[in-house]
């Protein structure tokens, strides 16, 4: 079946310093989700790329969706203690409804 | 607001007794889901519905049941059957399934 791994498990940072997170599919994607979720909380829905090569910014965050649509990547740009948490990939496979999860990237901001 | 609502945030319960956790959404959204999460798992789909009196199992199905009888409520009901239950179950919807997903607050059961 669909196998989506998120790296890396844990990355540590000091504040100011940039994070990236990478998410790869053993299959193509028809799209790929971005999730946050605060340590204690709920994941929250960031954002959606559908489109080959596609590349979001909201802010400090900068979303892309590799070409062949089976990589993406989330990169936060000078992190601050409010960016703490898990960041979750999701993918939905080719004609598949229900997306798969990765594992997530826990994000440790060091003042 | 419009929103999921998850209830009760903690849940302690017996082993081998069933238990069932509440998820209402006024959202008007037609698709609902649970998933649960233990650490370092990340998120694994235990029940899902497009639509009303429709659902179907995840990848975790066994020891859990579900209905929808109304399009704002999806309760999940852990059985005795479920092997290891203690988790953080969390239900979330979405307009059509394909948009990005709205969690609740999440539930946390602790089986002693």
């Amino acid at each position: 079946g669909q196998q989506v791994m998120q790296i890396p498990q844990y990355q540590h940072v000091q504040e100011g310093e940039d994070f990236t997170t990478y998410c790869n599919s053993s299959t193509t994607l028809s799209n790929i989700q971005w999730y946050k979720q605060r340590p204690g909380g709920h994941p929250v829905f960031l954002i959606q790329l559908v489109k080959s090569g596609e590349v979001k910014k909201q802010k400090r965050l900068t979303f892309q969706f590799g070409e062949a649509k089976k990589n993406s990547s989330l990169h936060i740009t000078a992190t601050q203690t409010t960016d703490v948490g898990t960041y979750f990939c999701a993918g939905r496979e080719e004609g598949s409804y229900i997306p798969t999860f990765g594992r997530g990237t826990s994000l440790i901001v060091h003042p | 607001d419009g929103g999921i609502t998850q209830s009760p945030k903690y849940l302690f319960r017996k082993e081998g007794q069933n238990v069932t956790l509440s998820c209402e959404q006024n959202l008007n959204h037609d698709a609902m889901y649970w998933y649960r999460q233990d650490p370092g798992q990340g998120l694994r789909l235990i029940y899902y519905s497009q639509i009303v009196n429709d659902f179907q199992k995840g990848d975790i199905a066994e020891g859990y049941s579900v209905s929808r009888e109304k399009k704002e409520s999806f309760p999940l009901t852990v059985t005795s059957a479920q092997k290891n239950p203690t988790a953080f179950y969390l239900c979330a919807s979405s307009p059509t399934g394909t948009d990005g997903y709205t969690f609740g607050s999440g539930t946390r059961l602790t089986v002693v």
